[in-house]
């Protein structure tokens, strides 16, 4: 299948170590927030969702922090393994409408 | 449960000629989305349903592309005289309510030759 970011930024890490994947979103009146993994040759898969009124959300294995001051948001992948070899993307959907608007997204490597 | 189902999986076309994809969203979601993703880029949104209607038409490139949602359910993107720029991966998403999560179908590769 086709291959999804051939040019996006990488982050390699060791399986077992954490990885911290970072994101700047555009819209200071975006309000809602998604993490995204994408296989090639998939959909993008729902991680972890937060909402503007939150500064931190834990899930298995995740956790997505939101800085609003500096609109920056942060996945945090506890003891990477292979299988979370992909590319994430962060999405934001303003206040205005219900499109998501994503990121350029990052390629995370997983190296066993 | 059943996720969301695109069809075909791939769709091969000749300049000019018309295609349409299909979207089979989550039972009992009302919201349905259709974004289209180049190689090497994230998603960009298309259109989105709340019900029958067309919410928000905004994304559509031009007016060679058109979606209905005729019963509320299954959507069916349709583009007209294809143009090799049309060519990318058509993704659609369902959200059980407009303030939820969007989950993704696999998504169709479209190839206009």
């Amino acid at each position: 299948g086709e291959s999804v970011g051939l040019h996006l930024p990488t982050l390699s890490v060791q399986e077992g170590d954490n990885s911290i994947i970072n994101c700047a979103y555009s819209n200071s009146a975006s309000d809602y927030f998604i993490w995204y993994k994408q296989e090639s040759g998939k959909g993008p898969q729902f991680i972890i969702d937060i909402r503007s009124n939150m500064d931190k959300r834990q899930g298995q294995r995740v956790t997505v922090l939101l800085n609003k001051t500096v609109k920056h948001l942060s996945l945090q992948i506890a003891a990477t393994q292979p299988g979370d070899s992909a590319v994430y993307f962060c999405a934001e959907n303003a206040n205005a409408g219900n499109m998501l608007t994503f990121g350029g997204g990052t390629r995370l490597m997983v190296k066993p | 449960g059943a996720g969301v189902s695109q069809t075909p999986s791939n769709k091969v076309t000749e300049k000019g000629k018309y295609v349409e994809l299909r979207c089979d969203p989550i039972s009992g979601h009302t919201a349905l989305y259709w974004y289209r993703q180049s190689l090497g880029q994230g998603p960009e949104f298309l259109i989105y349903f709340q019900g029958t209607g067309a919410a928000d038409d905004s994304g559509l490139p031009n007016d060679r592309f058109f979606a209905v949602r005729p019963e509320g359910s299954v959507s069916t993107l349709k583009i007209q005289r294809t143009e090799r720029g049309d060519s990318a991966v058509y993704l659609c998403a369902s959200s059980l309510t407009l303030a939820g999560p969007q989950y993704f179908g696999p998504g169709t590769r479209l190839l206009v030759l």
